[in-house]
């Protein structure tokens, strides 16, 4: 079982639409997740970080977090073209795990 | 704020060429470095973890002889591939953080192509 797992998709919804991406991991110890944007070409970019469980927003993202199911989601709302992107989830189990990304295609 | 600066953005070299990568962190301390490697389409595969003043840790299989890592200070950390070859073309990417928990954030990476 791989230690950090998400869909890879390709996510395909339209602009205005809400994209819901998600990710589970294995290590129950996990203290600190994240979420990374990753455009074709170039590095990661931090979105999104959650510590506690529940609802965490910022702007047009939320991050939630369910501890007891070792769950963690990203959600866009009026997802936009430029949102279009892979997006990685990341768990700090002392080192960062880092899933394979989902693809995320907004399409106009 | 939180910006990591890397250096240079692309290198294109011959086999046997050692190659040195700069990270710097312009505006915190980064008590902890790490360099990553991503092949094309493929996540990020975490090479070494380096803290200011001591030793690179290396991840399982990474060389250390080969992949050599310095912190000399809290905002530099350098990567020398040393006797580059074809093989080790990839995106290396560098990342700092200033404290274990907190998130770590990325330079713009270098694109190494070996031929």
């Amino acid at each position: 079982q791989k230690e950090v797992e998400q869909n890879s998709g390709p996510l395909s919804v339209p602009e205005g639409a809400i994209a819901s991406l998600n990710c589970t991991y294995s290590d129950r110890g996990s203290q600190s997740f994240f979420w990374y944007r990753q455009y074709s070409g170039k590095s990661p970019e931090l979105i999104m970080f959650i510590y506690s469980n529940g609802d965490k927003e910022d702007g047009r993202f939320t991050a939630q977090l369910n501890k007891a199911s070792q769950y963690v989601s990203l959600l866009i709302r009026d997802s936009q073209p430029s949102d279009s992107a892979t997006y990685l989830c990341a768990v700090n189990t002392g080192k960062l795990i880092f899933g394979q990304g989902t693809t995320l295609q907004v399409k106009p | 704020g939180a910006v990591v600066s890397q250096h240079p953005s692309w290198v294109i070299c011959k086999s046997g060429t050692s190659v040195k990568i700069e990270c710097r962190s312009l505006d915190f301390q980064a008590t902890t470095m790490f360099w990553y490697r991503q092949f094309p389409k493929q996540s990020l595969m975490l090479m070494a973890t380096s803290n200011e003043g001591s030793k690179a840790t290396y991840e399982q299989g990474v060389e250390k002889d080969k992949f050599l890592i310095n912190h000399a200070s809290l905002t530099l950390s350098t990567l020398t591939v040393t006797s580059a070859h074809p093989e080790d073309s990839s995106f290396y990417i560098c990342s700092a953080t200033w404290e274990p928990n907190q998130p770590q954030h990325f330079g713009d990476g270098t694109r190494l192509s070996i031929l």
